[in-house]
């Protein structure tokens, strides 16, 4: 059975630095997502994305995050400035349609 | 404004009792409600959404719009329930669907 999957598992970066966090989602998939969730809170929408273009986004999803699907497969979200505050899980999730969510395995992304 | 409450953070119950996990949300419209579930070292993965009325591994839920609650429930819990509970909740009638999330039950079964 095919499966979102997620680069790398674990990131570890200094604050200030950039991100790029990589996700292939399910190859007949047309719906995109980023979703994070902080250490002991609820999962929380970043970003939804469809035919190349952002559909919505989050209060979250400021002028530091960005998403690309840079080669028809792989679908990335960058962080441009790291913060404390961005340690998180990030998930990546694709859809074929509006009704089920695949959910990658996250990655975890530790600012120091 | 789109909110998914789980109350209890965490649920513990014996084999082979009734188990039920809460969930009451807020939505103007009509939402898609929908159960994901976290196993041990797992990805989250979707268990059941209230428009497929189907059972999975046991598990129903029926949503409530009078009480607006969307609760799951499985009538003899086994040790592989096990996990993480998610209720979520998306409200879009078109194109991408995001999920808004509570903060999620973790169940214990104990032996």
């Amino acid at each position: 059975e095919p499966e979102v999957t997620q680069t790398p598992s674990h990131q570890v970066t200094q604050m200030g630095q950039e991100v790029i966090l990589r996700c292939v989602p399910i190859s007949n998939h047309l719906y995109f997502y980023w979703y994070r969730q902080i250490l002991g809170q609820k999962v929380e929408f970043l970003v939804s994305f469809y035919n190349n273009e952002i559909s919505e986004k989050s209060e979250i999803f400021d002028d530091q995050f960005s998403v690309e699907r840079p080669d028809g497969s792989n679908f990335t979200l960058k962080i441009r400035s790291t913060k404390l505050e961005d340690s998180a899980m990030y998930f990546c999730a694709s859809s074929e349609s509006r009704f089920t969510q695949y959910f990658g395995p996250g990655t975890r992304l530790t600012v120091l | 404004a789109q909110r998914v409450t789980q109350p209890e953070k965490l649920l513990s119950v014996f084999k082979g009792a009734p188990v039920e996990l809460k969930c009451n949300y807020s939505y103007s419209g009509s939402p898609e409600l929908f159960w994901y579930v976290q196993y041990s070292r797992q990805r989250l993965q979707l268990l059941l959404r209230h428009i497929s009325r189907e059972s999975i591994k046991g598990f129903t839920a029926d949503l409530n719009k009078g009480e607006t609650s969307f609760h799951l429930k499985k009538p003899f819990a086994q040790e592989e329930d096990s996990a993480m509970y998610y209720c979520a909740l998306s409200g879009r009638i078109q194109g991408a669907q995001k999920l808004v999330f509570g903060q999620g039950t973790r169940l214990t079964i104990n032996p």
